[in-house]
């Protein structure tokens, strides 16, 4: 089955430590995106990227970074440099621009020790 | 700037009918989506409107109209399982970011 798929589902990230997200999908899409959800706040964007080895910043990208090596996969890093992590992250996708209607990932809730 | 407004929580009870509003201001428009999202999970697609009108799908509907800047999601015989969140979102063009609502939780009860 085609999807998109989250890793790890919890992330506990300590002062001062970058961590990673990991978002892969097989559906063939060229476009992905980084959202990030907070308790009744929409989703927001911190990274976008419509082709392989390009990528844009969103609305929050700083303290973030991402790399698209691969048609297949968008990582994200928190680094040390975001000050308020705690919130939802959710990876998506879509066939190939913003007209078109997005595939979820299921999440990883990521806190601060 | 984009701004999509949309109540914060609804309730209703099991079998009724309930309308969430989706209001936006947006420079262009190029379609609304509704997605649900259940707690803690990844939000899912539900529907989709271009034009001006009435789009049905089994119990969901949903409206809009591009003049008045509105649309609203019809949730019909409502079931429990559809204690959720939901997403209003426009995309202004081909070329620009989704802007999404805050969402409204909807809270179904027997």
């Amino acid at each position: 089955d085609g999807g998109i798929t989250q890793s790890p589902k919890y992330l506990f990230r300590k002062e001062g430590q970058n961590v990673t997200l990991s978002c892969e999908q097989n559906l063939n899409h060229d476009a992905m995106y980084w959202y990030r959800q907070d308790p009744g706040q929409g989703l927001r964007l911190i990274y976008y990227s419509q082709i392989v080895n390009d990528f844009q910043k969103g609305d929050i990208a700083e303290g973030y970074s991402v790399s698209r090596e691969k048609k297949e996969s968008f990582p994200l890093t928190v680094t040390s440099a975001q000050k308020n992590p705690t919130a939802f992250y959710l990876c998506a996708s879509s066939l190939r621009d913003w007209g078109e209607k997005l595939f979820f990932g299921s999440g990883t809730q990521l806190s601060v020790l | 700037g984009q701004n999509i407004d949309q109540p914060t929580e609804m309730t209703a009870t099991e079998g009724a009918i309930v309308q969430i509003n989706c209001t936006y201001q947006t420079s262009g428009f190029n379609g609304l989506f509704w997605y649900q999202q259940h707690a803690g999970e990844a939000p899912t697609f539900l529907s989709y409107n271009v034009l001006d009108g009435l789009e049905e799908k089994g119990r969901f509907s949903s409206f809009l109209s591009r003049s008045k800047g509105y649309s609203y999601l019809l949730l019909k015989e409502l079931q429990m399982k559809d204690s959720a969140s939901y997403l209003c979102a426009v995309s202004p063009s081909n070329d620009y970011k989704l802007s999404f609502g805050a969402g409204t939780t909807v809270t179904v009860r027997a």
